[in-house]
């Protein structure tokens, strides 16, 4: 069971909006640790995709998007494209465990 | 180009020993902390271990701790993990995983997260 709580699996048909939910507690992303996001391809590796809440890294498209609010954090995708089938992990740190922690991961399937 | 390229990786029974590496290149490698994250087959992505640029500060997961060791030799631009004591439950893949940092909004608490990730190796604890 992972620290933070991410939906198993969304949908969305192409072109459509698409958001994942992080949630968290207080102390982790309550305790105003920040999130990062990561997206995993089938077969690769993770990459990184949202830094710092909201904040990309160069080369991700600006249909990614991030928030952060209390103990929770979001990710949406607009404009849904085949590409986008991948698996999503939200990331933080958590100050009971004095650790890194991740989501369990959100499966996202293009219709 | 950021590149980490990790090895090591094979079956082993329980209660053996394993040590992964992690070869660095693209970037000054002794000016950044480092990590290990595991993913089994299937599942989610798990923390193991960190360390700090110049090897003096390490951390685990309370699953790892007392029996894998994080370590590093910033001549050979590697990272190492020391796998011992085993289980099946420490069957996954294992990546090496570079962390940038920078200071929150209150610009005393560094941030640390993954920018780059090795490609993975597959370690399997099975008898």
């Amino acid at each position: 069971q992972s620290v933070l709580t991410q939906p198993p699996s969304v949908s969305g048909a192409p072109g459509q909006r698409v958001t994942i939910s992080c949630t968290g507690s207080s102390s982790n992303i309550g305790a105003g640790y920040d999130v990062h996001w990561y997206q995993q391809l089938p077969g690769t590796a993770p990459k990184l995709l949202i830094y710092g809440n909201t904040n990309r890294p160069s080369g991700v498209p600006d249909r990614f998007s991030g928030s952060k609010s209390g103990t929770s954090a979001s990710l949406a995708i607009t404009g849904l494209q085949a590409e986008d089938e991948a698996d999503y992990y939200c990331q933080s740190y958590d100050s009971s465990l004095s650790g890194w922690v991740f989501g369990g991961g959100t499966k996202l399937t293009v219709l | 180009e950021v590149q980490l390229v990790e090895s090591g990786g094979g079956l082993v029974q329980p209660g053996g020993s394993l040590r992964l590496s992690c070869a660095a290149s693209g970037f000054t490698f002794s000016n950044y902390w480092m990590h290990w994250v595991r993913q089994v087959p299937g599942k989610g992505l798990v923390w193991v271990s960190r360390i700090n640029s110049d090897g003096s500060s390490t951390s685990y997961a309370d699953s790892v701790r007392g029996r894998f060791t994080i370590s590093r030799d910033n001549a050979k631009n590697t990272l190492y993990l020391q796998m011992n004591s085993l289980r099946a439950e420490d069957t996954a893949v294992y990546y090496c995983a570079r962390v940038t940092y920078y200071y929150d909004s209150s610009g005393y608490t560094a941030v640390y997260y993954f920018d780059h990730w090795g490609q993975g190796t597959l370690v399997t604890v099975s008898s």
